[in-house]
């Protein structure tokens, strides 16, 4: 079975900084997606990064990029320059590559931005 | 262009009532999916159609559960005789249904269930 764990359930950060949220998952999938969500207090789920299993580099989409560790079974997110509205949910998930596989998320971080 | 809707966007229902939740994919979508989430948790996944068709129910998590899509477009969640457990925010989301790991799913605003 799929499992993603994020063991962070606050994280602090002051405007410009940098900021890494951890995600580890577990899967006996050779090929699969890792993927990560913001969820603003507004409640809708914003795409952010996506990497393949069998991606060498690691994902970046502007300010965010994805550290991939794919030995250790990790796959941190990292905000550079943090904003004020990056204050919200953060959610690791995974999927298999069938078509209609459901994500599986983590319990999320929930990550403070503060001026 | 328009993205995934639902509505409503606040239930509030007695315990015992039944509802129904409503799914507006985006056009041309052919995967739809349904994940619940209570709060302060992430979504969990409860049921899955290719166009009309439901191939996935396995996260129901009772029978009182029961999704319909039936001409392949919009999809309705029902819950019959809801329990204070149901509370929670019901996401649904769309994707264009093509194998391969970036089969991005796009997601609705949710319908946020309070039973009392």
């Amino acid at each position: 079975a799929q499992k993603i764990t994020q063991t962070q359930p606050g994280m602090f950060v002051q405007e410009k900084e940098a900021v890494t949220l951890d995600c580890t998952y577990d899967t006996s999938d050779q090929s699969y997606g890792l993927f990560w969500y913001k969820q603003p207090s507004s409640g809708e789920m914003i795409f952010l990064i996506y990497q393949g299993s069998y991606d060498e580099q690691n994902a970046t989409e502007g300010r965010y990029s994805l550290n991939f560790q794919k030995a250790r079974k990790s796959a941190n997110l990292v905000i550079s320059a943090s904003q004020l509205g990056d204050s919200a949910m953060y959610f690791c998930a995974m999927r298999g590559d069938q078509a209609g596989t459901a994500l599986i998320f983590g319990k999320g971080t929930t990550l403070s931005v503060s001026s | 262009g328009a993205g995934v809707s639902q509505s409503p966007r606040y239930k509030v229902a007695k315990r015992g009532q039944d509802v129904a939740l409503r799914c507006d994919p985006i056009s041309g979508h052919v995967s739809l999916f349904w994940y619940q989430q209570a709060l302060g948790q992430g979504p969990e996944f409860l049921t899955y159609f290719q166009n009309e068709a439901q191939l996935d129910k396995s996260g129901l998590p009772s029978d009182r559960f029961f999704a319909e899509r039936p001409e392949g477009s919009v999809s309705t969640l029902k819950i019959q005789r809801t329990q204070q457990e149901d509370s929670a925010v019901y996401l649904c989301a769309s994707s264009l249904g093509a194998s391969g790991r970036d089969d991005e799913q796009f997601f609705g605003p949710g319908t946020r269930l309070t039973v009392l």
